[in-house]
C-alpha cells in the first residue's frame, strides 16, 4: 500500500457519459497530480493541485476537469467520454519539495 | 520545455547479466531526475532520485543511476538482473514542487 488511494479501480462506461475518479493523497502530502497512461500516448501529465489551488496544467482536455478539496482529496471529472479516453488514470501525491511522487494503483477506465 | 527520451522501447537480458537503461533529458535548469518501475497492473514505484551532489545515486532493489550533465543523461544500471526485475521502467524529469514529465518507458524482459 503506497498510501495514495484511488477509487474506483475499474470503471466501464458508455460514450458520452461522465465519470468521476477519486484520489486520497498520502497523509501529509499537499500536492496531487493526475496522469493518464495509454498505450499510444504513454504517461501524460494532466494537472497538479497544491493545497487546494491549481498549480500546473498539462495535456488536459477541456472535457476534463479536476479539483482538490479542503481535506486534500482530489477528483478528476471526465465528461462527454469518447472511446479514446479509455486509459489508466493515475493519481500521485507529494509533499511538494521535490522528493518524487507516490503513485496510487490507478483507475482503469474503459469507454464502450 | 522539459522532456525525457528513453531510446530503448524493449530490452531483453538474461538473468544474472548486467543491465543499463538509457535516459536523456532536456531541461532548462538544474533538473530533478527520477527512475520509476511499473509492474503489470500496478502503479509506479520510485527506484531512485537525483537532485544534486554525488552523481552516482543508489536506489532500492540494487539499482543505481549516474547523472552526466555533459551528456544530459541519467542511465539506470544493475549489476545482476533477477527475474523479478521484469517490468516497465520510466525515467522522469521535474522541478522542485512542480510537475514531472516521463519518458515513454523501457520494457525489460528477463530470460531464464
Amino acid at each position: 500500500d503506497s498510501g495514495v488511494t484511488q477509487t474506483p479501480k475499474h470503471l466501464i462506461t458508455a460514450t458520452g457519459q461522465r465519470v468521476t475518479l477519486r484520489c486520497s493523497p498520502r497523509s501529509g502530502d499537499l500536492s496531487v497530480y493526475w496522469y493518464q497512461q495509454s498505450l499510444d500516448q504513454g504517461l501524460q501529465f494532466l494537472i497538479q493541485y497544491y493545497n487546494g489551488e491549481e498549480r500546473a496544467k498539462g495535456n488536459i482536455l477541456e472535457r476534463f476537469s479536476a479539483q482538490q478539496f479542503p481535506d486534500l482529496h482530489s477528483e478528476l471529472n471526465l465528461s462527454s467520454l469518447e472511446l479514446g479516453d479509455s486509459a489508466l488514470y493515475f493519481c500521485a501525491s507529494s509533499v511538494g519539495g521535490g522528493d518524487g511522487y507516490t503513485f496510487g494503483s490507478g483507475t482503469r477506465l474503459t469507454v464502450v | 520545455a522539459q522532456s525525457v527520451t528513453q531510446p530503448d522501447i524493449h530490452i531483453t537480458v538474461s538473468e544474472g547479466a548486467s543491465l543499463e537503461l538509457r535516459c536523456n533529458y532536456s531541461y532548462g535548469a538544474t533538473p530533478y531526475l527520477f527512475w520509476y518501475v511499473q509492474s503489470p497492473g500496478q502503479g509506479l514505484q520510485l527506484l531512485l532520485k537525483y537532485f544534486s551532489g554525488d552523481t552516482l545515486v543508489q536506489g532500492i532493489k540494487g539499482f543505481e543511476a549516474e547523472f552526466k550533465r555533459s551528456q544530459s543523461s541519467f542511465n539506470l544500471r544493475k549489476p545482476s538482473v533477477h527475474w523479478s526485475d521484469a517490468a516497465e521502467y520510466f525515467c522522469a524529469v521535474g522541478a522542485k514542487g512542480g510537475d514531472m514529465r516521463f519518458g515513454a518507458g523501457t520494457r525489460l524482459t528477463v530470460k531464464p
